[in-house]
């Protein structure tokens, strides 16, 4: 089964320092990955995604993260954080359950941002 | 361009009573899904439809059920809200079943089982 461990609940960056939001996956084959970002009191918002094309995956926002299949890592990174980064960051694998896309999310990563 | 949409935001209920959350898309994506957020948990998923009239359970689907009449439509019934149901609940949608398409998430629906 596949599975996604978010290594840090919490980070805090001062604003215009770099962001680093780690994940590691688990997967019995070549995985598609998503980073999902979420407001307070928004919805999930689509970040980037990796489908086996290239490893470095740009998204929007500034936003960037690489795919190790060595490290079976995806970190997101920026290079500078905005005050507006401030939200709580999913990783998600994504798997072939009976018959349809099972996503898997981690367990989340609270991003502050201070002045 | 709404997009999807779910009704209401927020609801607060009494244990046993029965409540519906409604969820409303306008892409005309083939599936849908349910989840719930609870702290430490990330995203679960409830149950999913593959198109009207089709639906499946997910992870945790006991206390729950859902219908599919038609394709841009996806409610989720709770027939007797317990506590251990307060929870955030989000829908989301998505054009096919491979592995690398997105889903996407509507707002969310806040709810309390007093």
């Amino acid at each position: 089964a596949q599975s996604v461990t978010q290594l840090d609940s919490h980070v805090s960056v001062s604003e215009g320092t770099p962001v680093l939001l780690r994940c590691n996956y688990s997967s019995s084959y070549s995985p598609s990955l998503f980073w999902y970002v979420q407001h307070p009191n928004k919805g999930l918002q689509l970040l980037l995604k990796y489908t086996s094309a290239a490893t470095l995956v740009k998204g929007i926002n500034g936003f960037e993260a690489e795919f190790k299949k060595s490290e079976t890592s995806f970190h997101l990174t920026k290079p500078s954080a905005h005050m507006s980064d401030a939200a709580e960051y999913f990783c998600v694998v994504s798997d072939m359950g009976s018959g349809f896309q099972k996503l898997v999310f981690g367990t989340g990563t609270r991003l502050l941002v201070s002045p | 361009d709404a997009g999807i949409t779910q009704s209401p935001r927020y609801k607060i209920t009494e244990t046993g009573r029965q409540v519906t959350l409604m969820c409303h898309q306008t892409w005309s994506h083939s599936y849908m899904f349910w989840y719930r957020q609870d702290l430490g948990h990330g995203l679960r998923l409830i149950y999913y439809s593959a198109a009207a009239d089709i639906t499946d359970k997910g992870e945790v689907p006991d206390g729950y059920v859902v219908s599919r009449s038609k394709t841009e439509n996806f409610p989720l019934t709770l027939e007797s809200a317990t506590r251990s149901q307060t929870s955030v609940y989000f829908c989301a949608s998505s054009t096919s079943r491979w592995v690398s398409d997105t889903q996407y998430f509507g707002p969310g629906t806040r709810l309390t089982v007093l």
